[in-house]
């Protein structure tokens, strides 16, 4: 079965400073990975994703996500974080059963607080 | 265009109750799936939809059941409530189910 794997329970920075959120999966087959954020009292949303293609991925605020296959990663960075980036962020991998069926597969979260 | 839209956002049942939460995916979506998130953790996969049949469950006990609409709506029942059974319920539609699935805003379940 799969799994992920975030590092962080929780990640602290000041604003406007660089951040890593990790996160690593196990699987050997071809993965659908995502990341997806959710801000205090609010469903999920969509922040990026990777199907397939280029192994780096952008969203429009300005994080980015990096593929890496040979070490079952894919961890999720911003060179400048805001005030409203305070959220928590699930790294998922979306798991294929049956002939057309499939269900996300969530890590256990990343919360990243930004201090002023 | 709307996104997925879900009904109630809150609600307070009490242990024994029974409960329907309910799930518009977005438009042209066929395919509806439901997670439980408990506080502090990741959610969890109960269920996935399309075309009004079951592709998937996830592991939750038989009191837990759902059914999709031929409009694509969805609900999720939960029988003979638990303590634990407190939880953000989430649905997310997607196109076929095989492809990028999007979250509603959930309806939080307390169950005293």
């Amino acid at each position: 079965a799969q799994s992920v794997t975030q590092l962080d329970s929780q990640v602290p920075v000041f604003e406007e400073a660089p951040v890593e959120l990790r996160c690593n999966y196990s699987s050997s087959v071809s993965v659908y990975l995502f990341w997806y954020v959710q801000y205090p009292n609010q469903g999920l949303q969509l922040l990026l994703k990777y199907l397939s293609g280029s192994t780096l991925v952008e969203s429009i605020n300005g994080f980015e996500a990096e593929f890496n296959k040979s070490q079952t990663s894919f961890h999720l960075r911003k060179p400048s974080v805001h005030i409203s980036d305070t959220a928590e962020y699930f790294c998922a991998v979306s798991d294929l059963f049956g002939s057309s069926a499939s269900k996300i597969i969530f890590g256990s979260g990343t919360r990243l607080s930004i201090r002023p | 265009d709307a996104g997925v839209t879900q009904s109630p956002t809150h609600l307070i049942k009490t242990r024994g109750q029974q409960v329907t939460l309910r799930c518009s995916p977005i438009s042209g979506h066929k395919s509806v799936s439901w997670y439980q998130q408990v506080l502090g953790q990741g959610p969890q996969f109960i269920f996935q939809y399309y075309e009004k049949e079951e592709r998937g469950r996830g592991n939750f006990p038989d009191r837990f059941s759902a059914r999709q609409f031929p409009n694509y709506s969805s609900e999720l029942n939960v029988n003979a409530l638990l303590l634990g059974d407190s939880a953000l319920y989430l649905c997310a539609s997607s196109l076929r189910g095989q492809d990028t699935q999007y979250f509603g805003p959930g309806t939080r379940l307390l169950v005293l």
